[in-house]
């Protein structure tokens, strides 16, 4: 069945960087772009970008600009998000979800818990 | 961007009863090229991912139940879930998807059982 399956857990001290996986599974991978949002704590859902696997372009939110990275491992249809200089303000829940750029997300992964304290 | 804005903020219904939520957005996401409406709503229930319940503000998602309907058009859209059960239980949020690449949420509804 058609499935994302997202890294674990990961807690950093401001300032780090954290990379969180997405594994894809049960279709063409290439066929539909690849969103990451985020949730924080008790809170609504934010679009952070999304990346086009099949040619590796990428789009993301202004807010997150300079400190985001989406990229794609196409051997292992697999999806990386990359967040510099973390502060508090990222602690939150990252999903993936698929979908195309016009269109709903009709595919989520677990989601990774991405906690920054010192 | 596109602001989302859902009514109420939440609700309590009894069960076998009617629950709606309504979303509304600071300017239209109907396209005049394809007549369709850019808006999807999503159904998150604690500790879970979002799960996509309808797209195009109508087209109900494989497998969802026919409970579950969306309507409206342009800038006010409806979320209309029949006869209640109690694993409707959620937070619902609208999305447009008609201003990409920002693709923005409502804040969420929290429906709850009376």
């Amino acid at each position: 069945q058609v499935q994302l399956v997202q890294s674990g857990a990961e807690v950093k001290k401001p300032g780090a960087s954290v990379k969180v996986s997405c594994k894809a599974s049960g279709y063409t991978f290439t066929t539909y772009y690849m969103h990451w949002l985020r949730q924080a704590p008790g809170q609504g859902l934010e679009w952070v970008g999304f990346i086009n696997p099949s040619d590796d372009s990428t789009r993301y939110t202004q807010k997150l600009q300079g400190r985001v990275t989406m990229t794609r491992d196409t051997s292992t249809s697999t999806v990386y998000i990359e967040v510099s200089s973390l502060t508090s303000e990222d602690t939150a829940i990252y999903y993936c979800a698929r979908g195309p750029a016009t269109g709903a997300f009709d595919i989520w992964g677990q989601g990774t818990m991405v906690t920054v304290s010192s | 961007d596109i602001v989302m804005t859902q009514s109420p903020d939440s609700l309590a219904v009894s069960l076998g009863e009617r629950a709606t939520i309504n979303c509304k957005s600071s300017q239209t996401v109907l396209s005049s090229s394809n007549n369709k409406n850019y808006l999807a709503w999503y159904q998150q229930k604690p500790g879970q991912p979002p799960k996509l319940l309808v797209y195009w503000a109508s087209t109900r998602e494989s497998g969802v139940p026919d409970r579950f309907s969306g309507s409206g058009s342009g800038t006010d859209f409806t979320l209309t879930i029949n006869s209640l059960q109690a694993e409707d239980v959620a937070v619902y949020y609208c999305q447009q998807f008609y201003n990409t690449p920002s693709y923005t949420f409502g804040q969420g509804t929290k429906l709850e059982i009376k």
